[in-house]
């Protein structure tokens, strides 16, 4: 694998389910981050790890919950979603410069959920 | 408030012409921006970028032009190809916040 993937890639979830998204990177990168697409609208930054620390967390509610065991992999815990939820997540990565400087984030395909 | 605006969210360009992609933006702290292009099922993936310092970088087909005093930027591809046809995001970085805001996209069609 190559690259950044996440799976899976499709997922239909009702209300009072639990389940977790997955995101790995090959990169050898020491950031990653959590967005957020629905139709129509830009991607917003949910959550942000460095060095396997969360640096950002942007007000997102709590029925998402982040998790970064190692520098190449990060999940999304889902659990009690709302239908508005439903929308395109997506994974990216970087070499996060610490000092300042810009390297620009690699995305994985997304996974496309849907909340019945 | 959207603090990245792409105000078109389609444009048709003809093959072998000029597509113009526009952005407008509101915080002058923004140290670089940059260009991602999105085909149907994949991530966005980098084109090109520009810091704030420069008005203008280019790559093959693909320039950004940056007018700071106006608050925007735009991205010309010349000559347009099909395969071109994609949604194109503009994104805007902060050192200080270490965060990539982005546009709503423009959907760009080349027609053959």
């Amino acid at each position: 694998e190559t690259g950044v993937t996440q799976t899976p890639r499709h997922l239909v979830m009702g209300m009072t389910n639990k389940k977790s998204l997955k995101c790995e990177q090959h990169l050898g990168h020491n950031a990653m981050y959590w967005y957020k697409q629905s139709a129509k609208k830009p991607l917003e930054l949910m959550f942000v790890y460095s060095l396997e620390e969360r640096v950002e967390n942007n007000s997102v509610p709590s029925r998402f919950s982040p998790e970064c065991p190692n520098s190449s992999h990060l999940f999304l815990h889902l659990h009690t979603l709302q239908p508005e939820d439903s929308a395109l997540y997506l994974c990216a990565s970087s070499q996060d410069p610490l000092t300042g400087g810009f390297n620009e984030q690699f995305f994985g395909p997304g996974t496309r959920l849907t909340v019945l | 408030d959207q603090q990245v605006k792409q105000n078109s969210p389609s444009l048709s360009v003809q093959e072998g012409r000029i597509s113009i992609l526009n952005c407008d933006y509101t915080n002058s702290m923004f140290d670089y921006f940059l260009w991602y292009k999105k085909y149907p099922a994949e991530g966005p993936t980098f084109l090109i970028s520009i810091s704030s310092i420069k008005d203008k970088n280019e790559d093959g087909r693909f320039t950004v032009f940056l007018n700071k005093s106006a608050k925007h930027l735009s991205l010309h591809i010349v000559p347009s190809q099909p395969g071109d046809s994609a949604v194109y995001f503009c994104a805007a970085y902060s050192g200080s916040a270490r965060q990539l805001t982005f546009g709503s996209g423009t959907q760009l069609t080349v027609l053959p």
